[in-house]
Parts: structure tokens; C-alpha cells; sequence
């Protein structure tokens, strides 16, 4: 089944420590993108990937890093995780990166104590 | 930056057909218009895109107005199931474009 896998689903964490949330498409899709979900905020982009070791700033990159090393994976990493990053979080892949093909992965709840 | 402008809410019967209105009043030449729908706290989901024409597919129809300003999205026969928030986005057809979502359209489907 094609589709967008996004790890853990749900996860507490404590601030300042380092957690990576996971995902993976399998439909060979060029484009990746991650977004965060926040109440009166709607969905915001983070970051975006057209292609292997090809990243760039979303409109809220900041505390955010990811990485492309491979084509399926496009993990997101918070080196320091802070209250304010406690959110909904939603990885999106797309084969043509127009706004018309996209794949949404499930969604990681993030709570920052 | 949303450049849509949908109502906050709308409720619909069950079996009826659910309407969704979408002002875009600055739509560019070629800009297409794209529906997507969030189910509760699932991943939104694309249901249609068009750019002049009207679109029909098996989820939805789409009927754009003759000089774009405006569309609605049309469900059918709108079942419980269709109970989500309904987002309309305006965007170049361009690889790397990125989705604006805007806050949408609760959709409530009663029996």
C-alpha cells in the first residue's frame, strides 16, 4: 500500500532533550515535506526537500533540522525541544510537488514538558 | 498568506449533497484551485484540483465560476464519514509549491 509512515504517533519528552520523529514514503516520491498543526495557527510548513540531500526552510524552521540522505527517509530533528514545540506534526510527500499530489503520513503528536 | 476565503462551518443531512463555497478573488492566470479534507486529527487528504473547467472525480465534483473569483466543492450524497474540515488552496501547478492551508470549512454531517 503507498503510503507516508511517520514514528512514533505519539511521544512526551522532556525540554532539551534530542528526539528525532521518522519518516518514510514508499512510493519513490521526489518531493518532502514536514508541517506542524497548532490550534488557530492551521498547518504551517516546516521544512521541504525536493530530492536527495536537497533541503530547504519552510516558514517555521526555527529549532528544526532535518536531513535527505536517502530517498524514502526524511527524518525531523529537534536538537532541543522546547514547550513551544509541542504540537500536531505531519510529514508530506509528493512525486510531482504540486500541491495537487500530496500524501500525508498519519501525524506525531509532540508534547514538550 | 492563504489567499481563500471559506466559512467557518457548515452543516449538511446526511444523504444530502454537502456544498462548500470558496472565495479566491486574487486567483492568478494559472493558478489551479485544490481541495483537501482533515479528518478529526488525520493527515489531510487531497480530493480534487482544477484550473478553469469543472472536475469531477469519484470523491467530489468542483465547479469553478467563469471568471475563477469563486468555487464550490460538491459531495454528492454526503455521508457521516464526511464529517472533516474541508480546505481550499489556491497554487501554481509547479514542482515545489508548497500547500497553504488556510483555516477551512468545519464540515458537520447529522442524521
Amino acid at each position: 500500500e503507498a503510503q507516508v509512515t511517520q514514528n512514533p504517533r505519539y511521544l512526551i519528552t522532556v525540554t532539551g532533550k534530542k528526539l528525532t520523529v521518522t519518516c518514510s514514503q514508499n512510493m519513490n516520491h521526489e518531493y518532502m515535506s514536514w508541517y506542524r498543526q497548532d490550534p488557530g495557527l492551521g498547518l504551517r510548513q516546516i521544512y521541504y526537500s525536493m530530492n536527495v540531500e536537497v533541503t530547504d526552510k519552510g516558514d517555521v524552521p526555527e529549532g528544526y533540522k532535518v536531513s535527505r540522505k536517502e530517498k524514502r527517509n526524511f527524518p525531523l530533528i529537534l536538537e532541543s525541544p522546547s514547550p513551544n514545540q509541542t504540537s500536531l506534526y505531519f510529514c508530506a510527500s509528493s512525486s510531482s510537488g504540486t500541491a495537487g499530489g500530496y500524501t500525508f503520513g498519519s501525524g506525531t503528536r509532540l508534547t514538550v514538558v | 498568506d492563504a489567499k481563500t476565503t471559506q466559512p467557518p462551518s457548515m452543516d449538511c443531512a446526511e444523504g444530502r449533497a454537502a456544498n462548500l463555497p470558496c472565495n479566491h478573488s486574487t486567483i492568478s492566470g494559472n493558478e489551479y484551485v485544490y481541495w483537501y479534507r482533515q479528518i478529526h486529527s488525520q493527515g489531510p487528504q487531497y480530493i480534487i484540483h482544477g484550473l478553469k473547467n469543472n472536475e469531477t472525480n469519484e470523491m467530489a465534483s468542483l465547479i469553478i465560476t467563469e471568471d475563477r473569483k469563486s468555487s464550490t466543492l460538491i459531495l454528492p450524497h454526503a455521508t457521516l464519514r464526511d464529517t472533516a474540515v474541508y480546505y481550499c488552496i489556491v497554487g501554481y501547478m509547479e514542482y515545489g509549491n508548497k500547500l497553504v492551508f488556510g483555516a477551512g470549512t468545519i464540515l458537520r454531517v447529522k442524521s
